[in-house]
């Protein structure tokens, strides 16, 4: 079946570090990718997506590009800030198969200290 | 409402009772999907309504846990006899139309349940 796998956590940076995190999957069908964020005390929200390889989503300075040939769709940013503190989760919604339901990675917890 | 509205938001019930969680999906959205999230774990899909129909329950971890939609609006997930393994976070999201990529999950934050 279909699976997320992401970096576990917890992950501290300092202010203006640069983050990477990773996630890679297996899917039976051709995946749109996903990675959603969950701030303290808020629910889960979009990130940003990608829906064919070697696409690049992107949003609030994070960016993860699909790659079919190793199954990856990392995580980065280039200098974080403090407000970017959250819970990251990858996930995948298999086109192939039931393309209405998302897989979760498990999340991986992101502090960033001034 | 402007977003997913969950309610309670916390929940301790002792073994064996039954508890109903409620989702107030954003006005419109016809998709709407129950998760749980257990301490340590990914999250894991439940049921998923279309409408008020059910067409993939196969989350759903036993018969004693079963999930309804009205009006296209609003639903309840019921647990009868809750065990402490039940114990988790429910979350629930809804989207405006299910398996595009650009109708993403919006999601509430979720209720927390502890059954002791």
């Amino acid at each position: 079946g279909d699976s997320v796998t992401q970096m576990e956590g917890p992950v501290t940076l300092s202010e203006e570090a640069f983050l990477t995190i990773n996630c890679t999957y297996t899917a039976t069908g051709y995946p749109s990718l996903f990675w959603y964020v969950q701030y303290p005390g808020e629910g889960l929200q979009l990130l940003l997506k990608a829906t064919k390889a070697d696409d690049k989503g992107s949003n609030k300075g994070f960016e993860a590009t699909y790659r079919k040939e190793t199954t990856s769709f990392h995580l980065e940013k280039g200098s974080v800030q403090v407000s970017d503190s959250a819970v990251y989760f990858c996930a995948l919604s298999d086109r192939g198969g039931s393309n209405y339901k998302l897989t979760f990675g498990k999340g991986t917890l992101l502090t960033v200290n001034p | 409402g402007a977003g997913v509205s969950q309610s309670p938001s916390n929940k301790v019930t002792e073994k064996g009772k039954d508890v109903e969680l409620r989702c107030d999906p954003i006005s419109g959205h016809t998709a709407l999907y129950w998760y749980r999230q257990r301490l340590g774990q990914g999250l894991e899909f439940l049921i998923y309504f279309q409408g008020n129909s059910a067409p993939d329950k196969s989350g759903l971890p036993s018969d004693r846990f079963s999930a309804e939609r009205t009006g296209e609006s609003v639903s309840t997930l019921t647990i009868q006899r809750t065990q402490q393994e039940d114990s988790a976070v429910y979350l629930c999201a809804s989207s405006s139309e299910a398996g595009r990529s650009n109708s993403p999950l919006h999601f509430g934050n979720g209720t927390r349940l502890t059954v002791t």
